[in-house]
């Protein structure tokens, strides 16, 4: 199946620097990719929308300014998580999809956890 | 708009033992379904899913599930659990087999298999 790499697994910084997650499509090409956050013992809350070459779609209630997302290949999307507060700690995960991939499913990365001290 | 209700936050079982989680979407519009396993800071990984055919899927480790349209139901099945089934279980729409479609997600099932 389609394989999805999300980097770092983990990552501790301080608070108010920033911090830039990965999400790499290895075997196919993503044309959508998709962020979540994950509170514990919760579901996956969706970001953002970003595809190829344009800009992301924030879900509501998402400040843009707060959690950049730039999507500049069809292999590559990064979130940075800007001037951190530990109230964004958390787990964050990546999804793609591509046209070849016609099935609905997304592919997940293996997640990233956030600690901000 | 879809949404999708999964009735039980946590399900105990003992080990060997049958399980059922039970998941229930609404929908204005055809969807397809899915379920997905994730074990601890992991992300996801597919069990199944459903686009159209048979309702009745077999997915990966022993699970299936059986789509109901009349009841609106895509509950998953295992007839018997291992310590190893230990996890969170999601279960998720979507009205599109395109690229790019978004998933809605189910609450999540905590599944705690028992010696």
């Amino acid at each position: 199946g389609a394989v999805v790499s999300q980097h770092p697994s983990w990552v501790i910084c301080k608070s108010g620097t920033s911090v830039k997650i990965e999400c790499r499509s290895l075997d196919f090409q993503a044309t959508t990719m998709f962020w979540y956050r994950q509170f514990p013992k919760q579901s996956l809350m969706l970001m953002a929308t970003s595809n190829e070459g344009s800009k992301a779609t924030y879900e509501q209630g998402v400040e843009k300014d707060k959690f950049l997302i730039n999507h500049a290949s069809l292999t590559l999307s990064t979130l940075t998580v800007t001037s951190a507060h530990p109230e964004d700690s958390s787990f964050y995960i990546c999804s793609a999809s591509g046209t070849s991939l016609n099935t609905g499913e997304l592919f997940f990365g293996e997640g990233s956890r956030l600690t901000v001290l | 708009a879809q949404s999708v209700t999964q009735l039980d936050s946590q399900v105990p079982v003992f080990e060997e033992a049958p399980v059922e989680l039970r998941c229930n979407y609404s929908s204005s519009v055809s969807v397809y379904l899915f379920w997905y396993v994730q074990y601890p800071n992991q992300g996801l990984q597919l069990l199944l899913k459903y686009l159209s055919g048979s309702t009745l899927v077999k997915g990966i480790n022993g699970f299936e599930a059986e789509f109901n349209k009349s009841q609106t139901s895509f509950h998953l099945r295992k007839p018997s659990v291992h310590i190893s089934d230990t996890a969170e279980y999601f279960c998720a729409v979507s009205v599109s087999k395109a690229a790019g479609n978004k998933l809605t997600f189910g609450g999540g099932t905590r599944v705690l298999v028992k010696p």
